[in-house]
């Protein structure tokens, strides 16, 4: 059971360039979602997905796009990097987003836009 | 707008004490609170959690306070090791269905030995 799984762990891109970060989840969780982490800041929601083929902006969603055409994947898309975008990206999952429980994380995807 | 803040971005505290993680919240509405650690280079790792209708949940070591009184959520670690090491957020979700999670921007736990 290898839980919530994100690649490539680091990348760097130049600003303009696109790019796909991954994430996968085994634990056949209805919920998943995108955070960023900035340094002294907490994780702030990017997009969110409640199931296959849903997905919703979270709070800070310009400049990325998400599908979800399957339970277990839910990529992220960068559609033009920009150096504001430089961050730690996380995926998160959970059972339902109906009923409270908490998340689980993958390790991150440390990315740096030049 | 509502939000989720830590009172100390830093603690020090000695091998074997215990160590005490504060946080405010700003929304009377929400029910459901989380502590993580994320350790260096590692996605956020669940520990606790607790609902509106409980003011103390016991885990293995740690135990959640919840004062609704005041707005206040603790995290206490016994007998503090260095694998405890960390940063440390705390996490609010409002009552609805539509509400998202808020997290904290994450208090870092140094050990002495």
């Amino acid at each position: 059971n290898a839980g919530v799984t994100q690649t490539p762990k680091f990348q760097v891109l130049k600003t303009g360039q696109s790019m796909t970060l991954q994430c996968a989840q085994d634990m056949n969780h209805e919920y998943m979602s995108w955070y960023r982490q900035d340094p002294g800041m907490g994780l702030r929601l990017i997009h969110y997905s409640v199931g296959a083929g849903i997905t919703d902006q979270g709070e800070v969603p310009n400049g990325y796009n998400v599908s979800r055409s399957t339970t277990e994947d839910f990529p992220l898309r960068l559609l033009s990097a920009a150096p504001s975008q430089t961050s730690v990206y996380f995926c998160a999952s959970s059972y339902s987003k109906r009923t409270n429980q908490p998340q689980h994380f993958g390790d991150g995807t440390r990315l740096s836009i030049l | 707008g509502e939000s989720v803040g830590l009172h100390l971005p830093t603690l020090s505290v000695q091998e074997g004490d215990n160590s005490i993680i504060n946080c405010a919240y700003s929304n009377s509405a929400s029910d459901y609170f989380i502590w993580y650690k994320q350790e260096s280079g590692k996605g956020p790792q669940f520990i606790i959690d607790i609902r509106s209708n409980m003011d103390k949940r016991q885990g293995q070591r740690v135990t959640v306070l919840l004062n609704k009184t005041v707005k206040h959520l603790s995290l206490q670690i016994a007998a503090t090791q260095p694998g405890d090491s960390a940063v440390y957020f705390c996490a609010e979700k409002g009552s609805s269905s539509a509400s998202k999670i808020i997290f904290g921007s994450g208090t870092r736990l140094s050990i002495r030995p």
